[in-house]
């Protein structure tokens, strides 16, 4: 079984410039989340999709950060413009189903940006 | 704002070692996770705790969850330097859909 793929595995920005990255969850996985991991740090949740729906993005700066999930399957984030504060690795991961029982997330390997 | 605390925050050992990460929080859990991220990777699922005072063991590692299900452990024996990584605990607050990532703690087990 395909794991989560994650593209592109590194990008370095200036500021103020947008990036996007792109995320292909395990297939038949309803569930995708966006995770931010500044270095040194547990990763923190950006946005998490059910289906093509929006679940939680109560912590995404939404003044610069957009996702979406066309379709239900692949994903893409994007921030417009970048701040140095954002450096940071970008993880995507997928789960079959999320509600209020135990669920198991699959990560990606993460995209890792630079803002300079 | 919940937070998990994880301590040590590093732990630099010797290979044969044993040692004792802890994950704790003032919120009530209904799961908890612990997870290992190596460099350049994404974290790995290594066990899923649900009662409190649940123990579980995956080979020389022991995970146990809290009697009041506010904290975890995760205890490895006779540490190798295949287990150098970040460990990270999650925990899904009662009531709640999302997991919370601890504050990680860095290991590094020298030959």
């Amino acid at each position: 079984e395909a794991g989560v793929a994650q593209s592109p595995r590194y990008k370095i920005i200036e500021k103020r410039q947008s990036v996007a990255f792109w995320c292909n969850p395990i297939s038949g996985h309803a569930t995708l989340y966006w995770y931010q991991q500044i270095l040194g740090q547990g990763p923190k949740l950006l946005i998490q999709f059910q289906n093509n729906g929006v679940v939680d993005d109560s912590q995404l700066p939404k003044d610069r950060f957009s996702a979406e999930r066309l379709k239900g399957v692949d994903s893409t984030l994007k921030i417009q413009p970048a701040k140095l504060e954002d450096s940071a690795v970008y993880l995507c991961a997928s789960s079959p189903s999320a509600g209020g029982g135990v669920t198991e997330q699959y990560f990606g390997p993460g995209t890792r940006l630079t803002v300079t | 704002t919940q937070l998990l605390e994880q301590s040590p925050q590093f732990l630099s050992i010797q290979e044969g070692e044993n040692l004792t990460v802890y994950c704790n929080s003032s919120s009530v859990f209904s799961s908890l996770q612990w997870y290992r991220q190596e460099p350049g990777e994404g974290p790995v699922l290594l066990v899923t705790v649900v009662t409190g005072g649940e123990v579980k063991k995956l080979k020389r590692l022991t995970f146990q969850f809290g009697d009041a299900r506010k904290d975890s452990s995760l205890h490895i024996t006779a540490a190798q330097p295949g287990d150098t990584g970040l460990y990270l605990c999650a925990g899904k607050p009662s009531g709640t859909y999302k997991y919370i990532f601890g504050t990680g703690t860095r290991l590094k087990v020298l030959a």
